[in-house]
């Protein structure tokens, strides 16, 4: 099963930031948060990933609670390209599987 | 050039035929994986390999068996086609970088269907 959990949908304007949360309440000292998107049904494209501080790259932020336990992907000004599937996945470090889930479809409104 | 292609992007097959998509990358990474996507659900793992000699099943391996012919070449083979193997197959590579960071990427995907 999954080890995380996020909304099943959500919109954003275009040009707002959209925010996408993830719970990982049984997460462990060294497993990872990635994030990864989906557009149409094309291949999953890498996002970014953290252990517990907050990073950022040139396509988004990751925010993650001091217990761990829940993360927040923000892209910071959205557009319609970003339409698409979110995952947010932990990394099982013990055999380097990545479990996903269903994933957040984020819909960008004009 | 794209730096993980896939071969064939699309297949329709029949019942009870051998199909083999294959999966070629530039990236130079000694980690590769097979997976497959049904529709709305998330990736599930087939097949993964962390080099040449070392293979791995994952979630999901029965009816699938797979070859690493190379660093850079990672096949994965339907003995015996049957329709609920439709889906979408997707093929990852990814390194091991100290620390434990494994970020993998992924091939534009196959869509097989199987009549």
């Amino acid at each position: 099963d999954a080890k995380t959990t996020q909304p099943t949908s959500m919109d954003c304007a275009e040009g707002r930031a959209a925010n996408l949360p993830c719970n990982h309440s049984t997460i462990s000292g060294n497993e990872y948060v990635y994030w990864y998107r989906q557009i149409h049904s094309q291949g999953p494209q890498y996002i970014i990933h953290g252990l517990k501080n907050n990073e950022t790259n040139e396509m988004a932020s990751l925010i993650i609670t001091e217990d761990r336990k829940s993360s927040t992907l923000i892209l910071p000004h959205a557009t319609l390209r970003d339409t698409a599937v979110y995952y947010c996945i932990v990394r099982v470090v013990s055999n380097y599987q990545l479990i996903w889930g269903a994933g957040t479809k984020l819909i960008i409104k004009p | 050039d794209a730096d993980v292609t896939q071969t064939p992007r699309n297949r329709i097959t029949k019942t009870g035929k051998r199909i083999m998509l294959e999966c070629s990358q530039t990236k130079g990474h000694d980690r590769m994986y097979w997976y497959r996507q049904d529709p709305g659900l998330g990736l599930r793992l087939i097949y993964y390999s962390f080099d040449v000699k070392d293979i791995n099943k994952g979630e999901i391996s029965d009816g699938y068996s797979v070859s690493r012919q190379a660093q850079a070449k990672f096949s994965l083979s339907l003995e015996s086609a049957i329709p609920n193997q439709t889906a979408l197959y997707f093929c990852a590579t990814s390194d091991l970088v100290f620390g434990g960071e494994d970020t993998q990427y992924f091939g534009p995907g196959t869509r097989l269907t199987v009549l």
